[in-house]
């Protein structure tokens, strides 16, 4: 079982440039996530989608893009790179029936992608 | 953003049981609570999600008192193993979910 799968693992940019990060899933969550970890601190949400087509602001979006073509796929773009965006990105997706205020949900984590920018 | 408080980090030894709480004075009434894991180099894993009174599973158990105020986490007889960061979570604006700095358990020999 595949999971949650994150592409590339590890990443070296320099600053100014650009590039897209990679989310599959392959367990029909409607709903998918991108945190961003910096060293010895937990995550933050960057953004999030709730199904195809709908996306929005998590608690740090800024110099960040996303899109949702399809349930499977959700890119994290970074359009001009900064040294303030090196961290590990997380992509995470849950299931929900998208009718309660709040449902028991489950997050389930890709393995990550190492990002420096230099 | 922060809707959960948690100690920084604990320090324990093989075979103890480990408590970590969690505080969310302003937890919804609806606001599930779920504990993930997250070990180093991974993503985090969930461990236990509960609502009220007491919850177990194969891993740890959530004792969350009438108030909802907080919850504990309880894992019994930690290994080297069970060494890595836990998050509480509580619900925010559906299906938002804010990861507070979580504790961080160190077990020792």
């Amino acid at each position: 079982n595949a999971g949650v799968t994150q592409t590339p693992k590890f990443r070296i940019l320099k600053i100014g440039q650009s590039m897209t990060l990679q989310c599959a899933q392959d367990m029909n969550h409607n709903y998918m996530y991108w945190y961003r970890q910096d060293p010895g601190m937990g995550l933050k949400l960057i953004y999030y989608s709730v199904g195809a087509g709908i996306t929005d602001k998590g608690e740090v979006p800024n110099g960040y893009n996303v899109s949702r073509s399809t349930t499977e796929d959700f890119p994290l773009r970074l359009e001009l790179a900064a040294p303030s965006q090196t961290s590990v990105y997380f992509c995470a997706s849950s299931y929900s029936l998208g009718t309660a205020l709040s449902t028991n949900e489950k997050l389930f984590f890709g393995s990550g992608t190492q990002l420096s920018v230099l | 953003l922060a809707k959960t408080t948690q100690p920084i980090s604990m320090d324990s030894y093989e075979g103890q049981e480990v408590n970590i709480t969690c505080s969310h004075n302003n937890i919804a009434t609806n606001d599930y609570i779920t504990w993930y894991q997250q070990f180093p180099s991974q993503g985090p894993r969930f461990i236990i999600q509960g609502y009220k009174t007491k919850v177990t599973n194969e891993v740890a158990s959530l004792f969350i008192p009438a108030d909802r105020k907080s919850s504990t986490l309880s894992l019994p007889r930690v290994s080297l193993s069970d060494t890595a960061v836990y998050y509480c979570l509580v619900l925010y604006n559906f299906n938002k979910f804010y990861f507070g700095s979580g504790t961080k358990l160190n077990v020792k020999p």
